[in-house]
């Protein structure tokens, strides 16, 4: 089966304080994702990666970057956390072809606390 | 963008109880999912199902493409059902998935 993990399952950090999350996938999935999850709101789209060193914004995209220095790897930054980044974030693979085509697999997800 | 709506929003049931659970898309899709998180926060996949109709054990999916819905129906429920139940789309050429806002299960012992 494939796994996502990722490296932190709770974090509190500062206002202002530069954050990492990193997400990192087995089955060497092309397409990587990363979401956040906020009550009543879903799961929105920060950004998305379809190749190394490749990135898209999704419909979030202020306040965050991302980095796909390997395929098996993809990292959101949040380079000065705000309190309105409290959030889950969800990270998530998928192949774009054969079987299970573009059938997502999440990470257990992070949740982030910025006080 | 495409609008995806779930309802209902929330759903208590007893167990034993059967439901069915409704998406509506906006657009035409390629790709439909259903996903169901649990309540410590895992994602878990239970269908990909873009058109016609799946089923895998107490649950199944049905996908009518050209009146743009899909059911999700659980029989038999158990505690275990509970959690949000995710329906997510792809419309047309974008490669990326679009999740409804979700139904809330609770299935009381």
């Amino acid at each position: 089966d494939v796994k996502v993990t990722q490296s932190s399952r709770y974090l509190v950090k500062r206002t202002g304080e530069k954050v990492f999350l990193e997400c990192v996938q087995d089955m060497d999935h092309e397409n990587m994702f990363w979401y956040r999850q906020d009550p009543g709101l879903g799961l929105r789209l920060i950004y998305f990666s379809y190749d190394v060193k490749m990135k898209e914004k999704g419909d979030i995209p202020e306040g965050y970057s991302v980095s796909r220095e390997k395929k098996e790897r993809f990292s959101l930054i949040l380079e000065s956390a705000s309190t309105n980044q409290t959030s889950m974030y969800l990270c998530a693979s998928s192949s774009p072809g054969g079987r299970g085509a573009n059938v997502l697999t999440f990470g257990a997800g992070s949740r982030l606390t910025v006080l | 963008g495409i609008q995806v709506e779930q309802s209902p929003p929330d759903l208590i049931l007893q167990e034993g109880a059967n439901s069915t659970l409704r998406c509506n898309f906006s657009d035409s899709v390629n790709n439909l999912q259903w996903f169901h998180q649990n309540p410590w926060g895992q994602l878990i996949n239970l269908f990909y199902i873009p058109s016609g109709t799946k089923q895998n054990g107490r649950l199944s999916a049905t996908t009518v493409a050209t009146e743009r819905y899909s059911l999700l129906y659980i029989s038999s429920s158990q505690t275990t059902d509970s959690g949000v139940y995710f329906c997510a789309v792809v419309e047309g050429s974008a490669r990326q998935l679009t999740f409804g806002s979700g139904t809330q299960l609770i299935v009381l012992p």
